[in-house]
Formats: C-alpha cells, sequence, structure tokens
C-alpha cells in the first residue's frame, strides 16, 4: 500500500513534443505528490508538486494532472528540450506524521536534437 | 550553506568494515531524511528526523544501520559491518515543516558508497 507504481521505464521524445510519464498510488492518506528530475550524479530536484484539492497545476513547460478518484497522477513536459533528458520521479507523501516520500522507479527520458 | 552538503562525495570500503555518512541539511530546516539509491532504481525511504529525535526509522534495513542528529542540525548515518549490498548512493534531504505542514525537501548530491 505504500508504493508509487510508475511508468514508462524510459521515454524517447523528439525535440518539441511533449513527454508523459504516468504515476499511480494506493495509500489514501497520501496528500502531496512532487515530481523530481535528476541528472547523473546529482541529487534529485523538485520540478513541480500537487495536493489533491486541484486536478491540475501548471509551472511554464511542466504540467501535473490529478486524478483522485483513480488514484492516478502524471507529468507532461510540453516543447521537451534536449536539457530536459533526466529521470523523473515521482512521489507521494503525507502533509501529517512523518513526512516521508515514497519514490517512483524512475523514467529515464531522453530528448532528441 | 546555500544547499544540503554532504561528505564524502564517493566512499569505498572494505566488506566488514564501520563507515560515517555525514550531512548538513540547509541552515533551520527542521525536517531531516536519509535515502538510498541503488542503480537505476528511486530513492528508498530511510530515516527521517525531527528535530534531534528520529520520528520514523521504519527504512533502516537492520541494526547495522543507525543514524544520528544530536544538535538537530547535521546528521550522521552509520553503517557497521558493512557488506556488498550496501552499496549504494546514500542521500540526504532537508525540509522546513511549518504550521501547514510540509514543504519542499531539498536533497544533497549524495554520498556513493562502493563496498569491496
Amino acid at each position: 500500500q505504500q508504493q508509487v507504481k510508475q511508468s514508462p521505464q524510459s521515454l524517447i521524445v523528439q525535440k518539441g513534443g511533449i513527454s508523459i510519464i504516468n504515476c499511480a498510488y494506493e495509500n489514501t492518506a497520501f496528500d502531496y505528490f512532487p515530481w523530481y528530475q535528476q541528472f547523473p550524479g546529482k541529487g534529485p530536484a523538485l520540478l513541480i508538486a500537487i495536493r489533491p484539492d486541484v486536478s491540475e497545476k501548471k509551472e511554464g513547460r511542466f504540467t501535473i494532472s490529478f486524478n483522485k478518484s483513480a488514484k492516478q497522477f502524471s507529468l507532461h513536459i510540453m516543447d521537451s528540450q534536449p536539457g530536459d533528458s533526466a529521470t523523473y520521479f515521482c512521489a507521494a507523501s503525507t502533509t501529517s506524521g512523518t513526512y516521508k516520500y515514497i519514490f517512483g522507479t524512475g523514467t529515464r527520458l531522453k530528448v532528441l536534437a | 550553506g546555500a544547499g544540503v552538503s554532504q561528505t564524502p562525495s564517493n566512499k569505498v570500503t572494505e566488506k566488514g568494515k564501520y563507515v560515517e555518512l555525514r550531512c548538513d541539511p540547509i541552515s533551520g530546516h527542521t525536517a531531516l531524511y536519509w535515502y538510498r539509491q541503488s542503480l537505476g532504481q528511486g530513492p528508498e525511504f530511510l530515516i527521517y528526523f525531527q528535530g534531534t529525535g528520529a520520528a520514523d526509522d521504519s527504512g533502516l534495513p537492520n541494526d547495522r544501520f543507525f543514524a544520528v542528529r544530536p544538535e538537530g542540525s547535521v546528521s550522521t548515518l552509520k553503517i557497521q559491518r558493512t557488506e556488498r549490498g550496501d552499496s549504494a548512493v546514500y542521500l540526504c534531504a532537508s525540509s522546513l515543516v511549518g504550521g501547514s505542514g510540509l514543504t519542499e525537501a531539498f536533497f544533497g548530491q549524495g554520498t556513493r558508497l562502493t563496498v569491496v
């Protein structure tokens, strides 16, 4: 029940295309859903996060879509650029209690120039 | 410092040895987390500190792993009798837990531990 399932494992997109990464969770106590971007040799860095009181959040080229009833959320990267090539992790947490993040297994994105 | 700092960045140790990994969180951050990331995997939760106390250590894999945060700032992850399976990147993160609950967690660059 603590798992967060992420797909696909890897993704190749042409420059200018849309990258879509999906995550699903089971624990209905989760109420904070961040996406992290990680470059090789670096720690994860927060991209964008959403709480379940909204169905969508957009920041620049990055959008999270959230479906509370389906317990799914996704990251959309519009106008994907080669500099977006990285590994992306979804995560889930609660805003009460121990606040620990449960991470997905990651999606390795490659954007072709 | 401006971000979460972890030292050393790389550590190679022999099987059976003891290692300590250090984390300097962002100043003023009350919450501190340790995660372990194996190759090709997402970060796996180990332990969470709120202030000086371990609020949740449910992710520590066994009693060879121990972490402290004696003054509510710097934390040390200690691994006894290291095994080859302990090889991974150990990530530390900190966040400011305010009245509204969780805020963004900032990660360090990690310590790559290799047990030979």
